[in-house]
């Protein structure tokens, strides 16, 4: 089975901090991803990364930034954290496959940061 | 622009009973992927079932069925005999396969499962 862990369960940082948010997975997976998740407006893609040292913008980037220096973990970064930003992070992963006429691509999740900015 | 809607913000069933959860979208696209992912209190959230938009038959995993209508673009997701561990958050979640990456979820619909 994939696994995908992330750092921290819950996560409590004051306005202004610069925070980490860490995502490990262990099957290869060239993709991996960041959501917020929200409720009322389902999960939004903050960032994906499809290779090593590659990112792309989803579609609520503003005050975030990633890193992906190795294939099995990618870092969500809050440069300067703010109040709005308190949420639950999702982290995900996924292998595209090249199945007959298309592709698929499943995505494992892992179980979640809740954070809370004060 | 592709958007996936969820107008059942919660729903409950009883054990045993069956249940649908609706799901519509839109997209000009005409190859691509539809999925149901389950997010279970305090638990990670995974992959219920996924439909290829090319393929005409239903999928179909055990008690989880899904009805896809692609003139309508519709998805709705049936539970069969209800158990109580189908109580999560479910949502429908849309994947494009040509161009820029997309993958797009709705808000989800809150199921719980009386007993």
């Amino acid at each position: 089975d994939v696994k995908v862990t992330q750092s921290s369960r819950y996560l409590v940082k004051r306005t202004g901090e610069k925070v980490f948010l860490e995502c490990v997975q262990d099957m290869d997976h060239e993709n991996m991803f960041w959501y917020r998740q929200d409720p009322g407006l389902g999960l939004r893609l903050i960032y994906f990364s499809y290779d090593v040292k590659m990112k792309e913008k989803g579609d609520i980037p503003e005050g975030y930034s990633v890193s992906r220096e190795k294939k099995e973990r990618f870092s969500l970064i809050l440069e300067s954290a703010s109040t709005n930003q308190t949420s639950m992070y999702l982290c995900a992963s996924s292998l595209v496959v090249g199945l007959a006429g298309g592709f698929t691509d499943t995505q494992y999740f892992g179980p979640g940061t809740r954070l809370t900015v004060l | 622009a592709q958007t996936v809607t969820q107008s059942q913000p919660e729903m409950s069933v009883q054990e045993a009973e069956t249940v649908t959860l609706s799901c519509t979208y839109d997209t000009s696209e005409n190859n691509y992927y539809l999925f149901w992912y389950k997010q279970p209190p305090s638990r990670q959230m995974i992959l219920v079932i996924r439909q290829e938009a090319y393929k005409q038959q239903n999928a179909t995993e055990n008690r989880f069925s899904v009805n896809f209508q692609k003139a309508a673009k519709s998805f709705s997701l049936k539970i069969s005999d209800s158990q109580l561990g189908d109580t999560a958050m479910y949502f429908c979640a849309f994947m494009k396969l040509s161009g820029t990456y997309k993958y797009i979820f709705g808000t989800g619909t809150r199921l719980k499962v009386l007993a």
